[in-house]
């Protein structure tokens, strides 16, 4: 079955644009978590979304901000680009985002911004 | 708040060595930690979950152990391979539904 599609796979941005990047979950899985993966940061956890409502948020400023629609996609919108917002953006889901399930990741977006 | 911490961040070994990942947790109330793998470039790949009634747990040449008490994790490769070259994360998570909380990985290189 098709994993977690991410895209774009690939972009670049100006400082104080916007952007926006989707995510399809694994078919029937309906938690979608974002992570932002920096080399100076490492893995950190931007939200989580489970039928439509943010179940959990990290610790980001309000220039971050997602949606999950019906069909269990999801999106994440960054506002306002900072040079440090460059970064690669991971999407995961797993079934109902519980510790027993498996999680899977997509190969991720890779936001560059200039 | 739950902090992990991966040391060393890099390790090159030759082909056919065994080896060990370290992972420590700072908040020994875990519920579950997991291991992956990320390929350069690319999204991550789940290799072993422990729950925190678990010990350890095996798939192949992979081996993961658990130890709340002390706060440590490690991940065991056996006879290690070239094409196990890529850097591995650990993840704790604290309860049910909370988020992942990662490490920065360890960088691995499989000499041939």
């Amino acid at each position: 079955k098709a994993g977690v599609t991410q895209t774009p796979r690939y972009l670049i941005k100006t400082r104080g644009q916007q952007v926006t990047l989707s995510c399809s979950p694994i078919s029937g899985h309906r938690s979608v978590s974002w992570y932002q993966q920096t080399p100076g940061q490492g893995l950190q956890f931007l939200f989580e979304y489970f039928s439509e409502t943010q179940r959990n948020k990290g610790n980001f400023p309000g220039r971050f901000s997602g949606r999950q629609f019906s069909n269990s996609r999801s999106e994440m919108n960054v506002s306002t680009l900072e040079l440090g917002d460059s970064a690669l953006y991971l999407c995961a889901s797993s079934r109902d985002g519980s510790s027993g399930n498996t999680i899977y990741f997509g190969e991720g977006s890779w936001l560059t911004v200039v | 708040k739950q902090e992990v911490t991966q040391i060393p961040a890099a390790l090159s070994v030759p082909e056919g060595e065994n080896l060990v990942l370290n992972c420590s947790f700072t908040d020994s109330a875990i519920y579950n930690l997991q291991w992956f793998r990320q390929d350069p470039g690319k999204g991550l790949t789940s290799l072993l979950l422990i729950q925190s009634s678990q010990r350890e747990q095996t798939s192949g040449r992979l081996n993961a152990s658990l130890d709340k008490s002390s706060g440590r994790s490690t991940l065991y490769i056996a006879a290690s391979q070239p094409g196990d070259s890529a850097t591995y994360l650990c993840a704790a998570r604290n309860s049910g539904n909370t988020p992942l909380v990662f490490g920065k990985g360890t960088r691995l290189s499989v000499i041939a």
